[in-house]
Parts: C-alpha cells; structure tokens; sequence
C-alpha cells in the first residue's frame, strides 16, 4: 500500500489476556521495525525485521512479547498475558534498506493499547 | 554510549514567532541525524536527515536544521511557526556500520498560541 498500516488503531483488554497487533508495511519494504512508546517516555526498540528473519529481538520486553514476519510483508507482535505496563502506543515501521536507513523510516499511526 | 538528548520537554511561541527546539548527540563520530514529527493520534513523519556535507539541511514545511560537530548538536528551526506545528518533536541518530536502530530523544512538545 500507499503507507504502513496498523490495525487496530486502538485495542483495549483485560489484564492477563493475549493481544496481537498487526503491521502491513509498504509494498517492497524489506525492512520492517517495531517500537514502543510509552507515556512520557521515547521511543523503544522492540524488534528488527530483514525479510521474514529477526536479527535483532533485543528490545522485547520480557517472553511475554513475540513477533513475526510473513511473505516479507506483514508482522503481527503478539502479547501475551497483559500486564498494564503493556499500556502504550506500539509504532510499526518499514524502509527499503535494513542497515543504515538512508531515507528515515516510514512509520505507521500506531496501536494504542490500554490494558485494563 | 550513544545517546540523544532534548532537554525541552514542552515549548511555547506565539503563531509567527521564530522557533528553536534543541538537540544533542553522543556518539564517537558522525552519526546519521533525523528530526521527525509527530501529530497527536499519528505515526511519525521524517522533516529532515542530516548524513554529511552541508551543515545547514532543510526540510519540509519550511524547517532547516544545523549540525554544529563541535557542539554535538543538530537543532530544529523554523522561521515563522504556524498553527499547524503543533506537535510533537523527536530528534533521532543512527551510528556506526552495519546499523538499522534508531536511538530517539523523549521529544518536545510544542504549543502554539493564536
């Protein structure tokens, strides 16, 4: 598509229940990334995507949080067991290039998740 | 350690007043430097990227941004702010080969007044 899209825009849920979120990143983008960001805090690393491998996991959280990545296309990261310090906006984003993104990333409106 | 600095949590100016939202760097050398912005409710979008060559980079909606290596920053600026700039400002660095991660500062909020 025209943009990298994140479905569902918001998602609120129980503590203790599983949740996923789903990437759809621009067409060709071989490169797709996940971030979290946090109320009053940056943005976190979660996990780095090239095609449908994951060299770089090392912002997951805690093994409550997978992801992956199918057809080199779309990513879903599941949570599992939500705790309410899972609460904040999770931004998808892709580029053509994993290393050294030249031309920034494209990122998507985000999810944001409230765990209750 | 790498790392990005926005010491301005929020800032304020009046519609058509100059802006200067600050960032700082550390890394060993030249990192890879971007500004992007953040809506309320929306992803973010690259203003601009700052690689090597001229100090002085300009990006879109009429924002520049300045590398000073001596002072490890790379300050946002715009002339006349708008309504429309409201948001929120991330500054970012990628260093070093073989890099792909983004190190983000915490951002600024800007308010603008009518």
């Amino acid at each position: 598509g025209a943009g990298v899209s994140q479905s569902p825009s918001n998602k609120v849920t129980e503590k203790g229940k599983d949740v996923e979120l789903r990437c759809d990143p621009i067409s060709g983008h071989t490169a797709l990334y996940w971030y979290r960001q946090s109320l009053g805090q940056g943005l976190e690393f979660l996990i780095y995507f090239q095609g449908n491998s994951a060299p770089d996991k090392s912002g997951l959280p805690s093994d409550r949080f997978s992801a992956e990545r199918t057809g080199g296309s779309v990513s879903t990261l599941t949570i599992q067991r939500t705790q309410q310090e899972d609460s904040a906006v999770y931004l998808c984003a892709s580029s053509l290039q994993g290393v050294r993104p030249f031309n920034g990333y494209t990122f998507g409106s985000g999810t944001r998740l409230t765990v209750v | 350690a790498q790392s990005v600095t926005q010491p301005d949590i929020h800032i304020t100016v009046s519609e058509g007043a100059s802006l200067e939202l600050r960032c700082n760097y550390s890394y060993g050398a030249t990192p890879y430097l971007f500004w992007y912005v953040q809506s309320p409710g929306q992803g973010l979008q690259l203003l601009l990227k700052y690689f090597s060559g001229d100090t002085l980079v300009q990006g879109i909606k009429g924002f520049e941004a300045e590398f000073k290596r001596s002072q490890s920053s790379f300050n946002l600026r715009k002339p006349s702010v708008h309504w429309s700039d409201a948001a929120e400002y991330f500054c970012a660095l990628i260093g070093g080969s073989g890099t792909y991660k983004y190190i983000f500062g915490t951002g600024t909020r800007l308010k603008v007044l009518a």
